[in-house]
């Protein structure tokens, strides 16, 4: 069970809007529609932006939406903010009851 | 609203084991799975494994020999176990609460920070 594969880091200046790829294999993010992103601001709880692929919870910004084709999922921030600044997380169950993280990515806004 | 929080040594001796609980406010602990999540230094989130209000578990492959976790539903509370612990065992600790069986972390806590180190 491999760790889910992120960029490092993603940027954009405000009112952009960024892509955040998440690549896993047909035994998670491509076997079951149960992709999740987590906003984590360092020394802080991270906060669910996205789950099962595409919805959104209640209270997260519309900016923030989430995709997936085939065995990557993605996660778009539109009309960046400050705010957004963070470092994002992917995860997916992987069967077997179990769970796997993405490697993370740290977002700047220039 | 519930919430989450870990607690724990913040140190523990190599080879020994690392033993943190997470205690749930503002709603029960009943009807939910609850999972163990950490973080080394510079790195990703890992899931240790999770627990439900009956007792049933699930670990992580790369962990579960090590791993065990309880619950105490009258203190509503969950318990982490992670036997021989080394110096990658150094990491922020998340208790987290998964809203659907299978489907996303909803509530965490602030984490805890563990170091092993004699």
């Amino acid at each position: 069970q491999s760790a889910l594969t992120q960029p490092a880091s993603v940027s954009g200046s405000p009112g952009q809007s960024i892509t955040i790829s998440c690549t896993g294999t047909s035994r998670d993010v491509g076997g079951y529609n149960l992709v999740s992103w987590y906003q984590h601001h360092p020394g802080k709880a991270p906060k669910l932006m996205i789950y099962e692929d595409i919805k959104r919870p209640s209270g997260v910004s519309n900016r923030f939406s989430g995709s997936k084709s085939g065995s990557t999922a993605s996660l778009t921030i539109s009309g960046l903010q400050a705010e957004d600044e963070a470092d994002y997380y992917c995860c997916s169950y992987a069967g077997s009851s179990t769970f796997v993280f993405g490697t993370g990515t740290k977002v700047t806004v220039l | 609203q519930v919430q989450v929080q870990e607690s724990g040594p913040g140190l523990v001796k190599p080879s020994e084991t690392l033993s943190l609980t997470c205690t749930v406010s503002g709603g029960s602990i009943g009807n939910y799975f609850w999972s163990w999540i950490r973080q080394p230094a510079g790195k990703g989130l890992e899931w240790i494994g999770r627990i439900y209000s009956s007792g049933s578990t699930n670990y992580s492959p790369s962990l579960k020999s090590r791993v065990s976790m309880s619950v105490d539903t009258s203190k509503n509370q969950f318990s982490l176990k992670l036997t021989s612990v080394t110096a990658a065992d150094t990491a922020v600790y998340y208790c987290a609460r998964e809203f659907v069986v299978n489907d996303a972390f909803d509530i965490w806590g602030q984490g805890t920070m563990v170091t092993v180190s004699s």
